[in-house]
């Protein structure tokens, strides 16, 4: 992988709990990623980040945060963990100028 | 808006099969198109690429090449083994400012010795 680390790789919570969940990069890419990843949805983008500070929501960002305090980490927060964010979670980065994107391995949540 | 379509799988072939997964797009301007894979508990991985029409991209025995004429990016493999068994996705980027992604569904490849 392209110097790319997702933590936790597993996590059990509860409903109603806050969940942070950290990507770090040591690619020093502008551009950083958060996905889901559901039977029958594909991969749907929850937020990205075009530099420090800069964040933008994507297709599904209800429920969820992130911040990007410095360039090779960019936190994906739930406030109150609901079942239905129970999923694979997936960090992604690249440059830009129709660059291609590199994952991470994921770290999957379970929410009961 | 962007649009990749990929066909349904799963796709179930026989070790040393010619394989053939379709994907089509639809986008406006110039988009790049890329296809990764994605093996069982782990993330998705880039397995090869097209920036511009008539370019074939090859990696690991796979090509695609990239045909803006009938808006398509179909990957090929001439001989599959049980070790491609994975989910391939299809994604173009189209020039947008987060250079963003806009995948297919993905396919499951299943290869039977």
């Amino acid at each position: 992988d392209a110097g790319i680390t997702q933590s936790p790789r597993h996590k059990v919570t509860e409903t109603g709990t806050p969940v942070t969940l950290r990507c770090h990069q040591t690619e020093n890419h502008r551009y950083m990623y958060w996905y889901r990843q559901d039977p029958g949805h594909g991969l749907r983008l929850i937020h990205y980040s075009y530099g420090v500070k800069d964040t933008d929501k994507g297709e599904v960002s209800d429920g969820y945060s992130v911040s990007r305090s410095k360039t090779e980490d960019f936190l994906l927060t739930l406030e109150s963990a609901t079942s239905s964010q129970t999923s694979v979670y997936f960090c992604a980065i690249s440059e830009p100028g129709n660059q291609p994107q590199h994952f991470g391995d994921g770290t999957r949540l379970s929410i009961l | 808006g962007n649009s990749v379509t990929q066909m349904e799988g799963p796709v179930t072939l026989s070790e040393e099969a010619f394989l053939t997964i379709n994907c089509t797009y639809t986008a406006t301007g110039y988009p790049s198109l890329f296809w990764y894979v994605q093996y069982p508990g782990e993330g998705l991985q880039l397995l090869l690429k097209a920036t511009k029409a008539d370019d074939k991209g090859s990696n690991k025995g796979f090509e695609a090449t990239y045909r803006k004429e009938t808006t398509s990016f179909h990957l090929e493999k001439g001989s599959v083994q049980v070790s491609d068994s994975a989910v391939y996705f299809c994604a173009l980027s189209a020039n947008n400012a987060g250079n963003m992604l806009t995948f297919g569904g993905g396919t499951r490849l299943m290869v039977k010795p």
